[in-house]
C-alpha cells in the first residue's frame, strides 16, 4: 500500500511542451512538497502546501505551477519545458509544516524521471 | 550558496565495520538535522533525527553525533551490512517545515 505515489515515473517530452506530474499521499498528511533533484544530486524544495494552502515557494521560474486539489493531492504543472528542467522530480509529504519534532520526518514518493529533448 | 554540505560523495566498508557519514552545515539557525537513505529508482526514507540541543541520538546499529561548535554532524552505522548500501543524504530544517539538503553521499557496504 503506497504512502506518496506519483505518476508518471519517467516522463519523455520535446522543448516547449506543457506536462503534468501528479502526486497523491495517503497518510492523511496536511504538508505536501515537491523537490527536484538535479544532475549533481542535490535535492532542492520547490513548493509546499499545507491544507491546500501555498507555504513555500522558492525561487522557481514561473512556468512550474503547482495545484493542490486538496489535501492528499499535490500536482505540479510545467509549461513550456526546457532542456534544464530535466531532473527527478520527488513529491512528499508531513504530518504538518511546523518543522517540530516528532512532525518533520517527510515521506517521499518514488520520483519522476523528466527527461526533456 | 551551499547551506548542507557532504564532502564525501561516496564511501566504501567492510560488511561488519563501521562506516561513518559526514555532513557539515553554514547556517546557525538550523536546530534540527535529520538523515535519509536512498535506494536506486526509490524516494529518500527517513531514517535518524537529532535536535540541536542533544549532541548524540542513537536507535539501533544508527547513530547521529551533532557538534554545534564546529556546525558538524556525522552518522554512524556499526555494524555495517550489505542492505545498507545506499545514498544517504543529511538534511536541516530551521522551522517551517523547510528541510535543506546536502547532495548525498553513496556508501558501499563489501561482503
Amino acid at each position: 500500500d503506497t504512502a506518496v505515489s506519483q505518476t508518471p515515473k519517467y516522463l519523455v517530452t520535446q522543448m516547449g511542451n506543457d506536462k503534468s506530474i501528479k502526486c497523491e499521499q495517503n497518510l492523511g498528511h496536511d504538508t505536501m512538497y515537491w523537490y527536484k533533484q538535479d544532475s549533481k544530486k542535490f535535492l532542492k524544495i520547490m513548493f509546499s502546501y499545507n491544507n491546500k494552502e501555498l507555504i513555500i515557494n522558492e525561487t522557481v521560474p514561473n512556468r512550474f505551477s503547482p495545484k493542490s486539489p486538496d489535501k492528499a493531492h499535490l500536482n505540479l504543472h510545467i509549461n513550456s519545458l526546457e532542456l534544464g528542467d530535466s531532473a527527478v522530480y520527488f513529491c512528499a509529504s508531513s504530518q504538518d509544516p511546523s518543522g517540530r519534532p516528532p512532525y518533520n520526518e517527510q515521506f517521499f514518493g518514488p520520483g519522476t524521471r523528466l527527461t526533456v529533448l | 550558496d551551499q547551506q548542507v554540505k557532504q564532502n564525501s560523495p561516496s564511501l566504501s566498508v567492510q560488511e561488519g565495520r563501521i562506516s561513518i557519514l559526514n555532513c557539515d552545515y553554514t547556517n546557525s539557525m538550523f536546530d534540527y538535522f535529520l538523515w535519509y537513505k536512498k535506494y536506486p529508482a526509490e524516494g529518500p526514507t527517513f531514517l535518524i533525527s537529532i535536535s540541536s540541543i542533544k549532541d548524540k541520538n542513537e536507535d539501533g546499529r544508527f547513530t547521529v553525533f551533532l557538534n554545534k561548535s564546529a556546525k558538524h554532524l556525522s552518522l554512524h552505522i556499526v555494524p555495517s551490512q550489505p542492505g545498507d548500501s545506499a545514498v544517504y543524504f543529511c538534511a536541516a530544517s530551521a522551522g517551517a517545515g523547510k528541510s535543506t539538503f546536502g547532495d548525498g553521499t553513496t556508501l558501499t557496504v563489501k561482503p
